[in-house]
């Protein structure tokens, strides 16, 4: 596509569900990354992966997270037993080798 | 000390006026500077990459200072649609992930 798509755009759920990101990134990107904004706060780095691997994943907050990229084109952002604190914007970006970022617009994710 | 540090504002500035903005970052290693602008409620978006020389883009003029780790970002003749948060954002040395600053929120009174 021709920018970075997230879906969905909003997310409401209750604390301790299971929900799923979703990143679909520009085509012949291969780098994505995962970055997660509180209001007020820059966005703090999550997980990059190159391809289909996660090649850094030292931004994750705990093991309620987790994200794969099984074919190295969408990908999809994982948390279990969500918490309050976990409510946030998440961020996926995409880039070619060498170049900068592109967001897309992101999916703010409420957990009440 | 967090990567990367940024006076959070806000400025308020008449239009017309030039504001500049400034950050600093703490690991002298990294190679890769931006500023990246974001809307209220919108992703962040590219606003210029920081070279060593210095670049100009138009009203925008990015600064890097090695010696003392600190960019900055010069706007001049400030219009209302400059009204956003300016984030200041530096690779992670050996990384291909980038930190970002907490953000400098400008916003242009008419």
């Amino acid at each position: 596509g021709a920018g970075v798509s997230q879906t969905p755009s909003n997310k409401v759920t209750e604390k301790g569900k299971y929900v799923e990101l979703r990143c679909d990134p520009i085509s012949g990107h291969t780098a994505l990354y995962w970055y997660r904004q509180s209001l007020g706060q820059g966005p703090e780095f999550l997980i990059y992966f190159q391809g289909t691997g996660a090649a850094d994943d030292s931004g994750l907050p705990n093991d309620r997270f987790f994200a794969v990229r099984p074919e190295g084109s969408v990908s999809t952002l994982k948390i279990q037993r969500t918490e309050r604190g976990d409510s946030a914007m998440y961020l996926c970006a995409s880039s070619r080798e060498g170049t900068g970022y592109t967001f897309g617009s992101g999916t703010r994710l409420t957990v009440v | 000390r967090k990567e990367v540090e940024q006076d959070p504002g806000p400025f308020n500035v008449p239009e017309g006026a030039t504001v500049a903005f400034n950050c600093t970052y703490s690991n002298s290693a990294s190679q890769s500077f931006f500023w990246y602008r974001q809307d209220c409620r919108k992703e962040p978006k590219l606003l210029m990459s920081v070279y060593s020389s210095g670049n100009e883009d138009g009203r925008f003029t990015a600064q890097l200072n090695r010696a003392s780790q600190y960019i900055s970002l010069l706007i001049r003749d400030s219009k209302l649609s400059d009204s956003a948060t300016y984030l200041c954002v530096v690779n992670r040395p050996g990384a291909n992930n980038l930190f970002f600053g907490t953000g400098t929120r400008l916003t242009v009174i008419p």
